[in-house]
């Protein structure tokens, strides 16, 4: 099993540009979540969906959309990316209870995204 | 949704035993407690899980009060890989809903030799 894979691991946007960071599992977990994480700082949530084809917000939903429209994937589309977004964007996934599972979140290594 | 408070940072000498306590007053009766770690530039890892009374894994101890309204990790005789950020999370397993486990600061443990 890889896990939870992310791409890319780094990227530098301009202010204004999009792009979508890309967020596959393995796991045939139903539940998938985006966090970020400024430096210093906490995870903050910004989707999450309880299996595909449903999507909710998080804490910090605004910039960015998601769609999940197979179990395995969940990308996370920044549009018009802003210095703000600047952040280490983690993407989790874990198995809901009935499936015999903890609610463990198991997490990706992580996309750097840098805003100029 | 149960919000935690917890220590923004601890020292601890390598061989030592180290308890870092979370409080969570208004966790509801669904709620479980659990404890991630997270090294730098990589995700958190999950560490332990529990309800109530007492867990124990080969990596650390959970003491979970009657009250549940705080709980306490224990890593014994910590060494300098155990320097990491430690989270406490509370919530319903299930979602149902409900806005799913959040983080908060976290406890940034620092070993030293």
């Amino acid at each position: 099993n890889a896990g939870v894979t992310q791409t890319p691991k780094f990227r530098i946007l301009k202010i204004g540009q999009s792009m979508t960071l890309q967020c596959t599992q393995d796991m045939n977990h139903n539940y998938m979540y985006w966090y970020r994480q400024d430096p210093g700082m906490g995870l903050k949530l910004i989707y999450y969906s309880v299996g595909a084809g449903i999507t909710d917000k998080g804490e910090v939903p605004n910039g960015y959309n998601v769609s999940r429209s197979t179990t395995e994937d969940f990308p996370l589309r920044l549009e018009l990316a802003a210095p703000s977004q600047t952040s280490v964007y983690f993407c989790a996934s874990s198995s809901h209870p009935g499936q015999g599972g903890t609610g463990e979140l198991f997490f990706g290594e992580g996309s750097r995204l840098t805003v100029l | 949704l149960a919000k935690t408070t917890q220590p923004i940072s601890m020292d601890s000498y390598e061989g030592q035993e180290v308890n870092i306590t979370c409080s969570h007053n208004n966790i509801a009766t669904n709620d479980y407690i659990t404890w991630y770690q997270q090294f730098p530039s990589q995700g958190p890892r999950f560490i332990i899980q529990g309800y109530k009374t007492k867990v124990t894994n080969e990596v650390a101890s959970l003491f979970i009060p009657a009250d549940r309204k705080s709980s306490t990790l224990s890593l014994p005789r910590v060494s300098l890989s155990d320097t990491a950020v430690y989270y406490c999370l509370v919530g319903d397993l299930w979602i149902s809903g409900n806005t799913p486990l959040v983080f908060g600061k976290g406890t940034r443990l620092s070993v030293i030799a």
